[in-house]
């Protein structure tokens, strides 16, 4: 099973650049989200989505953008890449309400901006 | 609005023992759920266990429990019998249950298991 995966692994961009992080997840995942951990923190919210069609905000949404046109795939934005962006990002998904179970991780994209 | 606290930016422990991370953690709603996620140096996310607000028996999951104390808003991880491999970064989260779901991570605990 390939759970959610997350490309490119690593990237590195030059101040101003835009890119796309993908992300795609195989278990019909209702919920999946974009989070952001810097060195030595613990992991921030960017974005995250409800079911096809639906994003929200969260703690740190600044400078990105999302969409979500199909259940699987949850691709994240980077317009005119800041320094401050660098960071590793995580996807992950979960199945939805009623279910107590974990939320499950892509294995990060490490992104460098210079 | 939901906040995690984890006061221990480093533990060690011998190799064999036991250690407890601790967690706490504020929010006004009646049903959440709190995680633990094991991160080592390669940088994955590793689901550790997992706590219902709810629950009336503390959670384990094999060398880890959470000792779940609700009236202080505690959620503390414990590994008993140490190994190497434990050496990581763990983070304690708690999930809303309801509306977004979203989990909310503390800042992290660096276990370091010395021989």
């Amino acid at each position: 099973n390939a759970g959610v995966t997350q490309t490119p692994k690593f990237r590195i961009l030059k101040i101003g650049q835009s890119m796309t992080l993908q992300c795609a997840q195989d278990m019909n995942h209702n919920y999946m989200y974009w989070y952001r951990q810097d060195p030595g923190m613990g992991l921030k919210l960017i974005y995250y989505s409800v079911g096809a069609g639906i994003t929200d905000k969260g703690e740190v949404p600044n400078g990105y953008n999302v969409s979500r046109s199909t259940t699987e795939d949850f691709p994240l934005r980077l317009e005119l890449a800041a320094p401050s962006q660098t960071s590793v990002y995580f996807c992950a998904s979960f199945k939805g309400q009623g279910d107590t179970g974990e939320l499950f991780f892509g294995e990060g994209s490490r992104l460098t901006v210079l | 609005a939901q906040k995690i606290t984890q006061t221990q930016p480093g533990m060690f422990v011998q190799e064999k023992e036991a250690v407890t991370l601790d967690c706490t953690y504020d929010t006004s709603d009646q049903s959440y759920g709190l995680f633990w996620y094991k991160q080592p140096s390669s940088g994955e996310m590793i689901f550790l266990i997992y706590q219902g607000s709810y629950d009336e028996q503390n959670a384990t999951e094999g060398r880890y429990s959470l000792n779940f104390q609700k009236a202080r808003k505690s959620a503390n991880l414990v590994i008993s019998a140490s190994q190497l491999g434990d050496s990581a970064m763990y983070f304690c989260a708690m999930r809303e249950v309801g509306g977004s779901e979203k989990l909310v991570f503390g800042k992290g605990t660096k276990l370091t298991v010395n021989p």
